[in-house]
């Protein structure tokens, strides 16, 4: 069975200072992670996403995350926060015939609600 | 083109109601997923269809009833809710069918369901 953690249900950062979002995976198997992020009372919008290619990825509205299989970690960062990013930030995992599971699993984090303090 | 749309953003019923969500995408997506949203908590995955066939429904009770009429359009039809059933209602979609796919997964806005 997989798992996805987030390890903080809220961040708050001032506008300017990085951002670091944390993600926590268990897998038996190469797992696809993604991260979505979420404005109140939208959907969901791809921020970026690894699926065993460079480990480091980069996103839209520069964000990056890196893929560290020893720490079985995903977190996202940013270097410098913009007030627009406040918002829902949820890690996914997927698995499926293609990684080597029998069937296709997809897991959300519980997810971290980034605040941008002016 | 990366949108998924869905229709309507706002639905407000009755538990003797029956009404309709539509979500609709022209990207030649082969899968189709429906998720249930509630406040402050992670979408939680209801169906998904590959190729217009339920591929998986993850014991969802019997008054949501999906349907795939063709590769672009995909309906979950609503019957007798109760008013735990208030949520978001998104619709997803991804280029690859099940069971191989990890694709990228493209969402829509959702429908804001409000059961009286």
């Amino acid at each position: 069975a997989q798992s996805v953690t987030q390890l903080d249900s809220h961040v708050s950062v001032s506008e300017g200072t990085p951002v670091l979002l944390r993600c926590n995976y268990s897998s038996s198997y190469s797992p696809s992670l993604f991260w979505y992020v979420q404005h109140p009372n939208k959907g969901l919008q791809l921020l970026l996403k690894y699926t065993s290619a460079a480990t480091l990825v980069k996103g839209i509205n520069g964000f990056e995350a890196e893929f560290k299989k020893s720490e079985t970690s995903f977190h996202l960062t940013k270097p410098s926060a913009h007030m627009s990013d406040a918002a829902e930030y949820f890690c996914v995992v997927i698995l499926s015939s293609y990684s080597g599971a029998g069937s296709y699993q997809l897991t959300f984090g519980k997810g971290t609600k980034l605040s941008v303090i002016p | 083109d990366t949108e998924v749309t869905q229709t309507p953003k706002h639905l407000v019923m009755g538990m003797t109601n029956k009404k309709s969500l539509k979500c609709e995408q022209h990207m030649g997506h082969r899968a189709m997923y429906w998720y249930k949203q509630k406040a402050k908590k992670p979408p939680e995955l209801m169906f998904v269809y590959s190729y217009e066939k339920l591929s998986i429904n993850e014991s969802v009770p019997s008054r949501f009833s999906p349907e795939c009429p063709n590769s672009s359009l995909l309906n979950l039809h609503l019957h007798a809710l109760q008013p735990e059933d208030s949520a978001l209602y998104l619709c997803a979609s991804s280029q690859l069918a099940l069971p191989g796919t990890r694709d990228t997964q493209y969402f829509g806005p959702g429908t804001r369901l409000t059961v009286l």
